[in-house]
């Protein structure tokens, strides 16, 4: 597995502001993700966080909105951008590693955003 | 659309008894499949994986596959109050991209 930390925890924003989310894993990975909970749902991937290009991002989510950092293999940003309270949700990060014969991900302890 | 469905709950089963949860899948070029467990207001932790048909057990958890009904299940024995969470089924494509189901809310009750 691997140790992921995020920062901040939670925090309390106001319309249109923009908010950066760091991740950061005890190891170095090729993979890195971020992905979205709104309240009462599940997850949904907003992108893959790729090193030393830009990153993928999944239908409904572009860079404008979520702009997304990867400056080496241990660490991530994640910007909220402009902010609504419709962004309001948990933001989480999960690293892919080999467990076994699976590439497995694993999960840091997510942003809790509230947007006023 | 690639799709993972679970019932939502509440599975309410009795301390000490076998909570079954199911998952289905829609994409047939499906490779790995994943059940994580989240505690509410807690991020997802991986409880168990798996990728070839059959059987595969962990303690008291055995994780289930049937590619042919595109079909993945978790059954936990001697449930305990622990155990009550939300339980997300994740299915890996040949990118290993996960698609989450809308997970299945568990209550063990003493």
């Amino acid at each position: 597995s691997a140790v992921i930390s995020q920062k901040p925890s939670r925090d309390i924003c106001q319309r249109g502001t923009s908010l950066t989310i760091q991740c950061q894993v005890d190891s170095q990975v090729t993979m890195m993700f971020w992905y979205r909970q709104q309240p009462g749902q599940s997850l949904t991937l907003i992108a893959t966080a790729n090193q030393g290009s830009e990153a993928t991002y999944e239908s409904g989510f572009v860079i404008d909105k979520f702009p997304i950092s990867r400056p080496n293999l241990t660490f991530s940003t994640l910007t909220v951008s402009n902010m609504s309270p419709e962004d309001s949700s948990i933001y989480l990060c999960s690293v892919e590693v080999l467990a076994g014969a699976t590439d497995t991900q694993y999960f840091g302890p997510g942003t809790r955003l509230t947007v006023l | 659309q690639k799709e993972v469905e679970q019932n939502s709950g509440p599975l309410s089963v009795p301390e000490g008894a076998i909570a079954s949860l199911n998952c289905t899948y829609s994409d047939r070029g499906s490779q790995s499949f994943f059940w994580y467990r989240q505690y509410s207001g807690k991020s997802p932790e991986l409880i168990m994986s798996i990728y070839s048909n059959g059987d595969k057990e962990d303690g008291r958890f055995t994780a289930q596959l049937n590619k042919a009904s595109q079909y993945v299940s978790l059954l936990i024995r001697d449930s305990q109050p622990s155990d009550s969470a939300t339980y997300l089924c994740a299915v890996a494509n040949a990118g290993n991209m996960l698609t989450f189901g809308g997970g299945t809310r568990l209550m063990v009750k003493p």
